[in-house]
């Protein structure tokens, strides 16, 4: 089968890096991405690796290994704003398989 | 302004009365999907549009139907719904489909909150 490992929870400090994991099992697919998901919101689009290596969006970052099946998000300068939800995802042919989520509770 | 429309927002109903909650997005986007989000299982896509009149199962299919006659409009249909079927509801749309073009951001809707009872 197909599925994505991520955290349920990590925890920060404001002004703080922090790094969310997302591990698979599966092969053959085309790149993984990430959404962001604030409570009541729909989720944002985020970052995205077709491959291997870093791709930089401003204060985020991903990161993607094929041959270690695993990819993280790197956020920097964390703000209280970045207290949400986010999400990896395995785009496979034209469908696309979401892991269940990172909540990020950052303290002040 | 570009964007992703549900409607309704939010609905309850009863087990077994047909519903539609329809989509619609104004990017001229040829990809379209619905997901369905349940607490602690993330997102699950339901179906996808690769264009018009072209339809696939995501990985929730059961008790689920669309239909793309256009390319801005992707409504889902459920035909007897259950309370297993209770659950908040988002469409997305991207540019193109997502398999290794360059088109791979998907913009999503508000969502819809469906409650069945």
């Amino acid at each position: 089968g197909q599925s994505l490992e991520q955290p349920s929870e990590v925890t920060a400090v404001e002004g703080a890096i922090v790094q969310i994991n997302c591990t698979y099992q599966t092969s053959g697919f085309y790149g993984l991405s990430w959404y962001q998901q604030h409570d009541g919101g729909a989720p944002t689009f985020l970052s995205y690796n077709a491959l291997d290596g870093l791709e930089e969006t401003g204060r985020f970052s991903s990161f993607l290994s094929r041959s270690d099946s695993y990819g993280y998000l790197l956020l920097q300068e964390l703000q209280m704003k970045d207290s949400a939800s986010y999400f990896c995802a395995v785009h496979r042919d034209d469908k696309i398989i979401f892991g269940k989520g990172t909540r990020l509770h950052i303290l002040p | 302004e570009a964007q992703v429309t549900q409607n309704p927002r939010y609905l309850i109903t009863v087990t077994g009365k047909k519903l539609t909650v329809t989509c619609s997005q104004n990017m001229n986007h040829e990809y379209m999907s619905w997901y369905r989000q349940d607490p602690g299982l993330g997102l699950r896509q339901i179906y996808y549009s690769m264009n018009v009149e072209v339809t696939d199962k995501g990985d929730v299919p059961e008790g689920y139907k669309v239909s793309r006659k256009e390319k801005r409009n992707f409504p889902l249909i459920l035909e007897s719904p259950s309370p297993n079927q209770t659950s908040l509801y988002f469409c997305a749309s991207s540019l193109s489909g997502l398999a290794g073009g360059p088109h791979y951001e998907q913009y999503f809707g508000p969502g819809t909150r469906l409650t069945v009872t």
